[in-house]
């Protein structure tokens, strides 16, 4: 069955780094999203993505984000100067329609120091 | 914008017990309410999801119910076996946008043989 998959599984950083998280969407599927969850806590909606374009960010996705679909396979978060409440696992989904269900890749768990 | 409140946080329950749990929401335009279980450190995995032009939805142990004029939707976990332990996560989405999900802050099952 495929999978959404993510790289690198943990990464661990200064802060004021640069960082470039990695999702590989479900093949066949169009819409793309990135969600973060702070430790213990829920999972809140980033940013989603269809047709090389943002088509809906929320309130932390600020001028530090952003995100691009470099090539037909790779979909990527980069936050270009991280903060220490930048610290969370990130995870990529995908979907095949509009308002189709969304697949989970397994995480990217951030570290700022 | 949309809202998710769950309930309970954290719940126990003995082997073959049943579970409920429910969430409410506060945006009537959502048409879409998927359940996501999530074993600790990994990924988000959507275990049943209702639209609103149905009642109930059921598959083998799990069954989800909907109410949309109090705005409220529960699962329903039959015969609970230990591996049934996890952190459980409601969500909704609206008809508008790209489907942003909005979640519920999580319970937490524990499921003791």
């Amino acid at each position: 069955e495929p999978e959404v998959t993510q790289t690198p599984s943990h990464q661990v950083t200064q802060m004021g780094q640069e960082v470039i998280l990695r999702c590989v969407p479900i093949s066949n599927h169009l819409y793309f999203y990135w969600y973060r969850q702070i430790l213990g806590q829920k999972v809140e909606f980033l940013v989603s993505f269809y047709n090389n374009e943002i088509s809906e960010k929320s309130e932390i996705f600020d001028d530090q984000f952003s995100v691009e679909r470099p090539d037909g396979s790779n979909f990527t978060l980069k936050i270009r100067s991280t903060k220490l409440e930048d610290s969370a696992m990130y995870f990529c989904a995908s979907s095949e329609a509009r308002r189709g269900v969304q697949f989970f890749g397994p995480g990217t768990r951030l570290t700022v120091l | 914008g949309e809202n998710v409140e769950q309930h309970p946080s954290t719940l126990s329950v003995q082997e073959g017990d049943s579970a409920v749990i429910k969430c409410t929401y506060s945006d009537s335009a959502s048409n879409y309410f998927p359940w996501y279980k999530q074993e600790l450190g990994k990924r988000p995995q959507l275990i049943i999801d209702i639209r609103s032009n149905v009642g109930e939805k059921k598959d083998q142990r799990i069954a989800v119910t909907l109410n949309k004029t109090a705005k409220h939707f529960s699962l329903h976990i039959t015969e609970t076996q230990p591996e049934d332990s996890a952190v459980y996560f409601c969500a909704a989405t609206s008809q508008t946008g790209f489907q942003k999900l909005v979640f519920g802050t999580g319970t937490r099952l524990l499921v003791s043989p």
